[in-house]
């Protein structure tokens, strides 16, 4: 069974500044995705970023980049520039595509505020 | 419709209460999934549907939970004889995927959630 850990329940940065959300993984599989959602008020999953394991070179997405190191498990999500915007709670989590369907496990999130 | 539609947003049930949560998903998206997301918890999954068949109920926590998809669209997820540790909120999301293909190439499309709550 895969398990997603994030052990940081509350972060605050101030606008404009850089701030850095932790989270590891367990897992046995060698092929496997792994995502950044955010979830505002509204309580909709917003995909944030995404990664494949098999890729060495960290994602990025705009203001959002991952770093990516696998033999550790870990799989951090740098905000960059932080915006009132980004104010959310932030789940990390896991996807083997074994069975070919998106049975994504998640981690219990991280509650970002952000400072104006 | 654009996105993932969820009805009812709120659910207040006394306990021993049926309720019925209905999911709309993206036209078109084959695969559908039920997640439970109880407070302060992520979500975890429920069940999983290709067009009209459950291909996995391994998240249902009881015989109580049954859900359908009989057209292979709208969703709905059944609760009997709600008790106490039902309160949560359920979120549906839908995925263009199909079995055997991976998923790499299409990402969880998620409703904004029913939040249940029983009394």
């Amino acid at each position: 069974a895969q398990t997603v850990t994030q052990s940081q329940p509350e972060m605050s940065v101030q606008e404009a500044e850089t701030v850095t959300l932790s989270c590891t993984y367990d897992t046995s599989e060698s092929n496997y995705y792994l995502f950044w959602y955010k979830q505002p008020p509204s309580r909709q999953m917003i995909l944030v970023i995404r990664q494949e394991a098999y890729k060495q070179q960290n994602a990025t997405e705009n203001r959002f980049s991952v770093n990516f190191q696998k033999a550790a498990k870990s799989f951090s999500l740098k905000i960059s520039d932080s915006q009132l915007g980004d104010t959310a709670m932030y789940f990390c989590a896991f996807m083997t595509p074994r069975g070919g369907y998106q049975k994504v496990t998640f981690g219990t999130g991280t509650k970002l505020q952000v400072i104006p | 419709g654009a996105g993932v539609s969820q009805s009812p947003r709120y659910k207040v049930a006394k306990r021993g209460q049926d309720v019925a949560l209905r999911c709309d998903p993206i036209s078109g998206h084959v695969s559908l999934f039920w997640y439970q997301q109880a407070l302060g918890q992520g979500p975890e999954f429920l069940t999983y549907f290709q067009n009209e068949a459950q291909l996995d109920k391994s998240g249902l926590p009881s015989d109580r939970f049954f859900a359908e998809r009989p057209e292979g669209s709208v969703s709905t997820l059944k609760i009997q004889r709600t008790q106490q540790e039902d309160s949560a909120v359920y979120l549906c999301a839908s995925s263009s995927s199909i079995s055997g293909q991976g998923a790499r190439d299409s990402p969880l499309h998620f409703g904004n959630g029913t939040r249940l709550t029983v009394t």
